[in-house]
């Protein structure tokens, strides 16, 4: 599975829409992007995934390039119980479990 | 109800002592993970089993053992605990019908070895 990589901190007020990058340069064709989060030690919580097209849900938007190599999860409006740290994997979507979680972008989101 | 479930989620025990971690689930997934979190880092796969009775090594099985008796049960074993394996575990599943690739997570059972 490709590995990714991701700024271990953000950011972001309260209200405003939050952007978290991860880029994943040697993802293969079939691989799957998928983004997790968690909040304080609970279990991680999944948020959305994608393939090649942009996605979206009630949490949140998936915005991946053309070119596959990097990809942006979008939290629209940003709530304080958004703190957390997101998790970026990319795998195929029969391997998931085995995936390897790094250590994700802690988001912080201020009053 | 959690449709995962983990017990204990709090353990303390001794070096030396045979701990084990209990993951129950109600989805009916045939898939599930045991992982391992160390403060501030992300999760790393120490087994994970696709059906009763398969099971598969992760990354870092060493000092680690697993069952998996019953589709809805996957235990984790620590034979002799160490102090090195004071951690956060979770126990995950995922749904091959489906195939989303989506992972279940349970709350979680922190264990320190004195």
């Amino acid at each position: 599975d490709a590995k990714t990589t991701q700024p271990p901190s953000m950011d972001c007020a309260e209200g405003r829409a939050a952007n978290l990058p991860c880029n994943h340069s040697t993802i293969s064709g079939n691989e799957y992007v998928y983004w997790y989060r968690q909040i304080h030690s609970q279990g991680p919580q999944y948020i959305i995934h994608g393939l090649k097209n942009n996605e979206t849900n009630e949490m949140a938007s998936l915005i991946i390039t053309e070119d596959r190599k990097s990809s942006t999860l979008i939290l629209p409006h940003a709530t304080l119980r958004d703190t957390a740290v997101y998790y970026c994997i990319v795998s195929y979507n029969t391997n998931a479990g085995k995936s390897t979680f790094g250590d994700g972008t802690t988001l912080t989101v201020k009053p | 109800d959690a449709d995962v479930t983990q017990t204990p989620r709090n353990r303390i025990t001794k070096t030396g002592k045979r701990i084990m971690l209990e993951c129950s689930q109600t989805k009916g997934h045939d898939r599930m993970y045991w992982y391992r979190q160390d403060p501030g880092l992300g999760l790393r796969l120490i087994y994970y089993s696709f059906d009763v009775k398969d099971i598969n090594k992760g990354e870092i099985s060493d000092g680690y053992s697993v069952s998996r008796q019953a589709q809805a049960k996957f235990s984790l074993s620590l034979e002799s605990a160490i102090p090195n394996q004071t951690a956060l575990y979770f126990c995950a599943t995922s749904d091959p019908v489906t195939n989303t690739g989506e992972l279940f997570f349970g709350e979680g059972s922190r264990l320190t070895v004195l």
